[in-house]
């Protein structure tokens, strides 16, 4: 079956730096995306991996190892306005739907000051 | 940047009555569209692919009687829950793929939040 793991909630302070994990089982793989969602509001996108390895973008960072079905999401100097849900997808493309993606329940990320 | 609009925003309807949420891409076609629903601190789950000019593909469990789609346009899905019950009040999201560059990511809506009374 489907299914994609990531922890429910983190907490952590302003400047610091967290790490979100993400672990999947699909029966196809092609691409893990994270998304930033605010409540109420739509996923924006943040990064896309493919291929093993670290991505980085600014203060946050994705990896993914795809022999060990896993991901993280790492986010430096932390700012208030990074508290958010954080969503780990995959597009699997054996999915009937083509390229649809499927999402990680998400990790609520609290920062505080 | 790509931009995808939903319309509306919210919407409360009382049960029994059909609702309909429209999906545009502002600046780019797009051949292909998605529609998720998301409930409160659910993850956010597929319920169909909407292809322009054909039919939609809808995922195991959906009602494809009860959710009608319609991709009349390369700009333009639409979502219509018909006879609406207070357990299809959810977040409804919709995304969309550019046609034109082949491109990995889906650009979402700002999604439509369904309350049925």
């Amino acid at each position: 079956g489907q299914n994609i793991d990531q922890p429910t909630e983190m907490t952590a302070t302003e400047g610091a730096i967290v790490q979100i994990n993400c672990t999947y089982q699909t029966s196809g793989f092609n691409g893990l995306f994270w998304y930033q969602q605010h409540a109420g509001e739509a996923p924006t996108f943040l990064s896309y991996n493919v291929l093993d390895g670290l991505e980085e973008k600014g203060r946050f960072s994705s990896f993914l190892s795809r022999s060990k079905g896993y991901s993280y999401l790492l986010l430096k100097e932390l700012q208030m306005k990074d508290s958010a849900s954080y969503l780990c997808a995959v597009r699997d493309s054996f999915n009937q739907a083509g390229t649809a993606l499927i999402f990680g329940k998400g990790t609520t990320l609290s920062v505080s000051s | 940047g790509a931009v995808v609009s939903q319309h509306p925003s919210w919407v409360i309807c009382k049960s029994g009555t059909s609702v309909k949420i429209e999906c545009r891409s502002l600046d780019f076609q797009a051949t292909t569209m998605f529609w998720y629903r998301q409930f409160p601190k659910q993850s956010l789950m597929l319920m169909a692919t909407s292809n322009e000019g054909s039919k939609a593909t809808y995922e195991q469990g959906v009602e494809k009687d009860k959710f009608l789609i319609n991709h009349a346009s390369l700009t333009l899905s639409t979502l219509t829950v018909t006879s609406a019950h207070p357990e299809d009040s959810s977040f409804y999201i919709c995304s969309a793929e550019p046609t034109a560059v082949h491109s990995y990511e889906q650009y979402f809506g700002p999604g439509t939040r369904l309350t049925v009374t």
